[in-house]
């Protein structure tokens, strides 16, 4: 049984580009969440997809976008770069009827922008 | 607002001590979940405990034990007799629930270090 599983595992960009990142959810899971973690803090939380549709949103301004497919794989795009996105980014995902709660996780992708 | 403050920044021990990590929570529902996770250097977040707030008795697991007081609004967590590959950062998170969403909000983690 397959985990979570998040491409690529390292990522360098310049300041101004664009970044997709990907994420595959637990089998069986429907939902995917995506943190945040900035070096030696705690992830924050940035969006939740359902059902092909972001449902909730954290503090992130809107160069932060997603996509969830049908699969329920997601996206996570992040536009005009700047050194501050530089963080681990986690995805996370759950099953909306067998336990929102029970959230996991995959081994994230370390963006660094220079 | 909701917030959890884990005011431990690093802690250093020296293997086979006792070692206690501090979680203070805040938060208005009346209904929430709290957890543990444990982030090694490769960095994934690996799930330790849930707790419902309603469920205030204490957990052990192993050489894990977890101390849940709402009147303090404390969820600590305590390993025994510590090993060098306990040695990690440690997270408390603290569950937000809507009516459409769901998600966690993390402490700032403890770092631990368990010297030989």
């Amino acid at each position: 049984d397959a985990g979570v599983t998040q491409s690529p595992t390292h990522l360098i960009k310049t300041r101004g580009q664009q970044v997709t990142l990907r994420c595959s959810p637990k089998s069986g899971h429907d939902t995917v969440s995506w943190y945040q973690q900035a070096l030696g803090q705690g992830p924050q939380f940035i969006f939740q997809y359902y059902e092909e549709e972001e449902r909730q949103r954290g503090n992130f301004p809107d160069r932060f976008s997603g996509h969830q497919f049908p699969n329920y794989s997601s996206e996570l795009n992040v536009n005009a770069l700047l050194l501050g996105d530089s963080a681990l980014y986690l995805c996370a995902s759950s099953w909306e009827r067998g336990g929102r709660d029970e959230q996991f996780f995959g081994p994230g992708t370390r963006l660094t922008v220079l | 607002a909701q917030k959890v403050t884990q005011a431990q920044t690093e802690i250093s021990v020296v293997e086979k001590e006792d070692v206690t990590l501090d979680c203070v929570y805040e938060t208005r529902d009346t209904t929430y979940y709290l957890f543990w996770y444990k982030q090694p250097p490769s960095g994934e977040l690996v799930f330790l405990i849930r707790r419902n707030s309603f469920d205030e008795q204490n957990e052990i697991s192993g050489r894990y034990s977890w101390n849940f007081q709402k009147s303090t609004s404390s969820f600590n967590f305590t390993i025994t007799a510590s090993q060098v590959v306990d040695s990690a950062v440690y997270f408390c998170a603290l569950s937000e629930v809507t009516d459409s969403s769901y998600k966690l909000i993390f402490g700032s983690g403890t770092r631990l270090l368990v010297r030989p």
